[in-house]
Parts: C-alpha cells; structure tokens; sequence
C-alpha cells in the first residue's frame, strides 16, 4: 500500500539552485525516510528522519518532518548535475517491517 | 564492499515459462525485501524474509514465489501465473527487518515478455 504522496511529481532547476519536494503520508509513523534512484539503477538511503525530529541535515540535504500535518520536506541546496535523478520518500510504522513508498519526484538539474 | 548483487540485469520471459532472479547479499543482513517497480509509479513489496528459512507475502505476492535457504540468498520466481511481469525487480536487505532502518538496494533486474 502507497502511503507516501511527493510532491511536484518533477521538478525542472537550474544548476545552483535550490530543489524542494514534499512528502505527504495519511496514518502514524516512526520514521520517515528519503531515498535516491538514478535513472535505471537501484535506490539510495539519504536520510532518515524520526517522529519525534523535526529536522534533519545531511551535507546538502535539509529534511523536515512536520507530524501534525503529517508532511515532510527534502531541500536540495545549491543543486548539481550529479543531483538528477527521481527523489522517494518511504514511512515505516511502529510494529511494522515494511516501508510504504511514495511515487516520487523526478529531479532534472540543467547546466 | 559490502552489498547485494542481482542478476541478471536484463531477462526477457517467454510466455507460460517460470524466470528466477538472484538477490545475494554479503551485508551480514538477516532481513531481505523483494520490490516491484512500474513506470512512475512507487515501489511495491512482493515478498519479505526476517530470517532464514522463513518468508511473508507483501502486498502483490499473487504469480511470485520465493525461497530463503541461506542468510546471503532470496531468490525470486516470477511464474506463468503472473499475467504482467514487465517491471524492475528490486531486492533490498536491512540488519534485523524494522521499518525503522534503512533498507539497501541492488541494482535491479528488468524484466520484459517476449
């Protein structure tokens, strides 16, 4: 089951440039993760963010998590070519082994 | 370097005909995670193994089977009774199986119908 909703479904920056997407989710959550797919490859951890975080950094990254609205933010700061590629955020649940994956958002960077 | 491996990178399926793709891991993991991915679209789990020989069904288990006889291996069968298996298979691991971790990826496997 979908429980994770990005949003813009792709988003078109231009290097430098800041890249934000949004993640909304319907049911309680422990965490909230974001992962990284470059085109035809598998799918890689960025940052995992707890329900009782409010914001996360990593590098370039900047992850907000918001549980009263149950959304959360992913911040690309001064993007690059290299960032191109489809963003997903995943939730896990108390008492769960799964993760629920959004449809994620499709990243392009130009030069 | 530690990681999962799949393979093949490409398999074609004819049709009535049973295709396995490999997962093998060398991560110490004890949980495995086998995803379906279609265009655009989120990944869906099909099947899920917390330990050797024991496995659960995921979400779109119906036409898929798999098999956990050794900690490093989660082989999957994509049968003839799975009417639509074009889509990218991907295998994932993480150490003790919460959705509190985060999961490692292969690299897929893309599977299409002759």
């Amino acid at each position: 089951s979908q429980q994770g909703e990005e949003d813009p479904q792709a988003l078109s920056i231009q290097e430098g440039e800041n890249a934000t997407m949004n993640c909304s989710y319907k049911t309680s959550i422990n965490n909230l993760q974001w992962y990284r797919q470059n085109s035809g490859r598998g799918l890689v951890h960025l940052i995992l963010i707890r329900s009782n975080e409010r914001e996360k950094h990593s590098g370039r990254l900047r992850v907000t998590l918001d549980t009263s609205k149950k959304s959360s933010s992913l911040l690309i700061t001064a993007s690059r070519a290299a960032d191109t590629a489809s963003y997903f955020c995943a939730t896990g649940r108390f008492n769960d082994y799964k993760l629920s994956f959004g449809a994620g958002t499709t990243v392009t960077v130009r030069a | 370097d530690g990681g999962i491996t799949q393979s093949p990178k490409y398999l074609f399926r004819k049709e009535g005909q049973n295709v396995t793709l490999s997962c093998e891991q060398n991560l110490n993991h004890d949980a495995m995670y086998w995803y379906r991915q279609d265009p655009g679209q989120g990944l869906r789990l099909i099947y899920y193994s917390q330990i050797v020989n024991d496995f659960q069904k995921g979400d779109i288990a119906e036409g898929y089977s798999v098999s956990r006889e050794k900690k490093e291996s989660f082989p999957l069968t994509v049968t003839s009774a799975q009417k639509n298996p074009t889509a990218f298979y991907l295998c994932a691991s993480n150490p003790s199986g919460g959705g509190n971790q985060p999961q490692h990826f292969g690299d897929g496997t893309r599977l299409s119908i002759l």
